[in-house]
């Protein structure tokens, strides 16, 4: 159980274009999901919280008018990464946290590797 | 502001060797620490501590939290080459609703 994907795992764009990463949970209801960026070699840095049904909560020094999360469901969440430029470039992993569970309880989407060229 | 810091950055040693990892935290509300192993993808679950002095135990992997000195480790005996990954440590804060990271440690097991 608690089984969470990512789509795509991976995807090249031109600089310019607009990019959306989709976050299910495929066998829980998740009313949290956490998007998160790791450069190569660095840790997961928190960009966003996604709260079923409201606007997500950014992180400090994240555009929200470039990194567009849609908490459409309680099994989906989105980010559309627009006007996509080569420093863009990085891998995305969501998680879910599962219906009235804490934050420690997440569980992670295999990633989306993200390439602008 | 929340903060978890992880040594060594990097660390390569020998397959049988044993490595201990180390985590250290400030944080507001304290609720519990993770540490995960990422390989090529997501980061899998190894362990959660929330209380001090109580060791969790997985095969050759252990982990123990001291909520006083503000730190955990992660051991591994018998290391494996298996066992080369970035191990990442992670802090809920209570208030927060979130998990903060440290920067991992990426670990090398060389045959």
């Amino acid at each position: 159980g608690a089984v969470v994907s990512q789509h795509p795992s991976r995807v090249i764009c031109k600089s310019g274009t607009s990019v959306k990463i989709e976050c299910r949970s495929l066998d829980f209801q998740a009313t949290t999901m956490f998007w998160y960026r790791q450069f190569p070699k660095q840790s997961l840095m928190l960009m966003a919280t996604s709260n079923e049904g409201s606007k997500a909560t950014y992180e400090q020094g994240v555009e929200k008018d470039k990194f567009l999360i849609n908490h459409a469901s309680l099994t989906l969440s989105t980010l559309t990464v627009t006007s996509a430029h080569p420093e863009d470039s990085s891998f995305y992993i969501c998680s879910a946290r599962e219906i009235g569970k804490g934050a420690s309880e997440q569980y992670f989407g295999p990633g989306t590797r993200l390439t602008v060229t | 502001e929340d903060k978890v810091v992880q040594s060594p950055l990097s660390l390569v040693v020998h397959e049988g060797d044993t490595v201990t990892l180390n985590c250290s935290y400030e944080v507001t509300n304290f609720r519990s620490l993770l540490w995960y192993k990422q390989e090529k993808k997501a980061p899998t679950f190894l362990f959660m501590l929330t209380s001090s002095g109580i060791e969790k135990k997985s095969g050759r992997l252990s982990s123990i939290l001291d909520k006083k000195e503000l730190f955990s480790i992660l051991n591994i005996t018998a290391t494996q080459t298996g066992d080369s990954a970035i191990y990442l440590c992670a802090v809920e804060a209570g208030g927060a609703q979130k998990l903060v990271f440290g920067q991992g440690t990426r670990l090398t097991i060389n045959p």
